[in-house]
């Protein structure tokens, strides 16, 4: 059974730094991973879906990189800023599927302090 | 624009009731995922579809049930509602089969259940 982790659990930073966010995953045997942003009592917003065989992807100020081998994701923000505050989660598509249900982390609480 | 809609958005119940949750979304997916999130658990999936007529039970699924009579639409019924059930219930779809599958979330149904 895939296990998502993410770490740290929390993060409060102040505007401006560069920052990395962590999720390791125990099943090398995927397809893809995706990143998610939550804000508080919302939705989750896709943030960047990054293929196995892809070692990054950008969206703006976001970089997600992938290493199956060792089983880990990071996202790294650019000057981050206070409306990057939100709860960041990883998944992966479950039982060596590209396409089908997801195993979340429990999520990084991101705070952005001016 | 093409988009994932549930309603209702907020829902209050009595224990015993039957309760459904709507979920509509326009981009023509062939897959359909219902998630729960409570604190302390995460995301967890409840049950899911890969198109018309297909449902599969996720890690949750007891209590609930789902049908797919289209592609559109993928209604979450609780049978019975009980108190453990209260939740916030999101609903969630994706292309289908191959690569490239990212996921997009709906707004949430935050269910309270007295």
């Amino acid at each position: 059974k895939q296990e998502v982790t993410q770490i740290p659990a929390a993060l409060s930073v102040p505007e401006g730094e560069n920052l990395v966010l962590n999720c390791s995953f125990t099943d090398s045997a995927i397809y893809n991973l995706q990143w998610f942003r939550q804000d508080p009592g919302k939705g989750l917003t896709s943030l960047l879906l990054i293929q196995s065989s892809q070692r990054e992807q950008t969206s703006g100020r976001l970089n997600a990189s992938l290493d199956k081998s060792s089983g880990r994701s990071t996202l790294y923000i650019a000057a981050s800023q206070p409306g990057d505050s939100a709860t960041y989660l990883c998944a992966l598509p479950a039982g060596g599927t590209s396409y089908g249900k997801l195993t979340f982390g429990q999520g990084t609480i991101l705070t952005v302090h001016p | 624009d093409a988009e994932i809609t549930q309603s209702p958005r907020h829902k209050i119940t009595e224990t015993g009731r039957q309760v459904t949750l709507a979920c509509h979304q326009t981009w023509n997916h062939n897959n359909m995922f219902w998630y729960r999130q409570d604190l302390g658990h995460g995301l967890r999936l409840i049950h899911y579809s890969y198109g018309v007529q297909d449902t599969n039970k996720g890690e949750v699924s007891d209590g609930y049930s789902v049908s797919r009579s289209n592609t559109e639409d993928l209604p979450l019924t609780l049978e019975s509602a009980a108190s453990s059930q209260t939740s916030v219930y999101f609903c969630a779809s994706s292309p289908g089969r191959g690569t490239g599958n990212e996921q997009f979330f709906g707004p949430g149904t935050r269910l309270t259940v007295l």
